[in-house]
C-alpha cells in the first residue's frame, strides 16, 4: 500500500536553532501534502497545506515565517521550524493523498516526528 | 467541513464487540466518512471508509444510516492491541482537501 515516510522520527534541538523535517511519499505522487501538530493527549491540528511548486497555505494562528514549508517535488515536502523555542516541542505529522485517484481515497500519514526543544 | 461528535472515551474487554458512533449532522452530499486509528507517538492509520449503507473489511465494519447524519464503527472481538484513539472524519476525499480532526474516542481494552 501507499506509504508516507517522515524523517527524523525524533529530534532534540537547542533553543534558537532550526530543525528540518522531511515528508516523502514513497510510491505515489502528491501535489498537496498536509502538516499537522499534535500536543500530548490532544487531537491533530492542521498547521498548513503544502503545495508543490507554490506557496504553502497556513492555518490561522500559524506563523509562516516560523514554520517554513517547501514542497519542491511531487514526493517531498519539508517543514523547517526556525528559531525553535521550548513551546514548539510537539509531535509533527505529515499526510498526503495520491494524485489522480478517485475522490474518497484515504489519506496516508507519516509516522510522525517528535521534536523536543531544550 | 462537517463537524463530527464522538464519545470521548470507551472501555471494553478482550473478545467483545465495540461500536463507536459518530454524529455528523451537517454532512454534505459529496462527503465520505472515514475512520482512522492512532497509537501513541504514531501517525493515524486508515481503518475504513464509506459513503452509505454498510462497508466491511478485514478489521472493521462501518454502518451508515440512510440519512448519513451518523455512522458507527464496529470492531469485532477487540484485543488489547486495539487500545488506541479512533477518529471519525467527514470530507470530500479530494487529494487537495485536508482532513480536519475532532477529539476522537479513546478506546481502552482490558483483559
Amino acid at each position: 500500500g501507499a506509504v508516507v515516510s517522515q524523517h527524523p522520527s525524533r529530534v532534540i534541538c537547542k533553543s534558537g536553532t532550526s530543525v528540518k523535517i522531511e515528508c516523502r511519499s514513497l510510491d505515489f505522487q502528491a501535489t498537496t501534502m498536509f502538516w499537522y501538530r499534535q500536543f500530548p493527549k490532544q487531537s491533530l491540528m492542521l498547521m498548513a497545506t503544502s503545495n508543490e511548486g507554490s506557496k504553502a497555505t497556513y492555518e490561522q494562528g500559524v506563523e509562516k515565517d516560523k514554520f517554513l514549508i517547501n514542497h519542491a517535488s511531487l514526493t517531498l515536502s519539508t517543514l523547517t521550524v526556525t528559531s525553535a523555542h521550548p513551546e514548539d516541542s510537539s509531535f509533527y505529522i505529515c499526510s498526503a493523498r495520491e494524485n489522480g485517484r478517485q475522490v474518497g481515497t484515504e489519506a496516508f500519514f507519516g509516522q510522525g516526528t517528535r521534536l523536543t526543544v531544550v | 467541513l462537517a463537524k463530527t461528535t464522538q464519545p470521548i472515551s470507551m472501555d471494553s474487554y478482550e473478545g467483545q464487540e465495540v461500536n463507536i458512533t459518530c454524529s455528523h449532522n451537517n454532512i454534505a452530499t459529496n462527503d465520505y466518512i472515514t475512520w482512522y486509528q492512532q497509537f501513541p507517538s504514531q501517525g493515524p492509520r486508515f481503518i475504513i471508509q464509506g459513503y452509505k449503507t454498510k462497508v466491511t473489511n478485514e478489521v472493521a465494519s462501518l454502518f451508515i444510516p440512510a440519512d448519513r447524519k451518523s455512522s458507527t464503527l464496529s470492531l469485532p472481538r477487540v484485543s488489547l492491541s486495539d487500545t488506541a484513539v479512533y477518529y471519525c472524519l467527514v470530507g470530500d476525499g479530494k487529494a487537495g482537501t485536508a482532513l480536519i480532526f475532532g477529539k476522537g474516542t479513546t478506546l481502552s481494552v482490558s483483559s
